[in-house]
């Protein structure tokens, strides 16, 4: 079975610019998280969606927004790039709603802002 | 909001070894406590999960400690291999809403 997909793997934005990476999970995952690591730092929660419901937000400003699809995928989105939102962007699937279960991380999607 | 600290030094041991990684965290007593492995441009992998009222969990050749007293986990890798060289992660969660914290992590280097 394929594990979680994220696409792009790379991504090159200028300042001002909107940005929108895409998940899939891991066949039969209805939970998708979001997650910002920048470089020599842990992962940073940003969103957690459910059943195409948002149920978890971290401390991140309104440019930054998610969704997800009927099929479980999800979009995150970032609107006017700041030179900081440079990172590697982290998708996880699990099976359910719960901390308790184990979350499957994506490659990532390295985002660099010029 | 929840801290946790992690030793910000990469932590090197000789080969068949145990290495030992701390995880200490402020605030409130997490209902979870995962660790994860990183590798360098991937994403982290899942290792084991400890919950509030457990003390310790073992897989394989590791063993994950929680003490709520000292507000902190530990993480051992008995008869470490070079293979084991990365950077490991611990993440929290106050249970009941979904708002993980994530460690910066710590690196191990394991020289044969």
């Amino acid at each position: 079975d394929a594990g979680v997909t994220q696409s792009p793997t790379h991504l090159i934005k200028t300042r001002g610019q909107h940005v929108t990476l895409r998940c899939s999970p891991i066949s039969g995952h209805k939970s998708v998280s979001w997650y910002q690591q920048v470089l020599g730092q842990g992962p940073q929660f940003i969103f957690q969606y459910y059943e195409k419901e948002e149920r978890g937000r971290g401390n991140f400003p309104d440019r930054f927004s998610a969704r997800q699809f009927p099929n479980y995928s999800s979009e995150l989105n970032v609107n006017a790039l700041l030179l900081g939102d440079s990172a590697l962007y982290l998708c996880a699937s699990s099976n359910i709603w719960s901390f308790q279960e184990t979350q499957y991380f994506g490659p990532g999607t390295r985002l660099l802002v010029l | 909001s929840q801290k946790i600290e992690q030793n910000s030094e990469a932590l090197n041991i000789q080969e068949g070894k145990t290495a030992t990684l701390t995880c200490n965290y402020t605030n409130y007593s997490p209902a979870y406590l995962q660790w994860y492995r990183q590798d360098p441009g991937r994403g982290p992998v899942f290792l084991l999960l400890i919950r509030e009222n457990e003390k310790e969990k073992r897989k394989e050749r590791l063993k994950v400690t929680f003490d709520t007293t000292l507000k902190q986990s530990l993480f051992h890798i008995t008869a470490s291999q070079p293979a084991d060289s990365a950077t490991y992660l611990c993440a929290l969660d106050r249970g009941g809403s979904y708002i993980p914290t994530f460690g910066r992590g710590t690196s191990l280097i394991v020289h044969p």
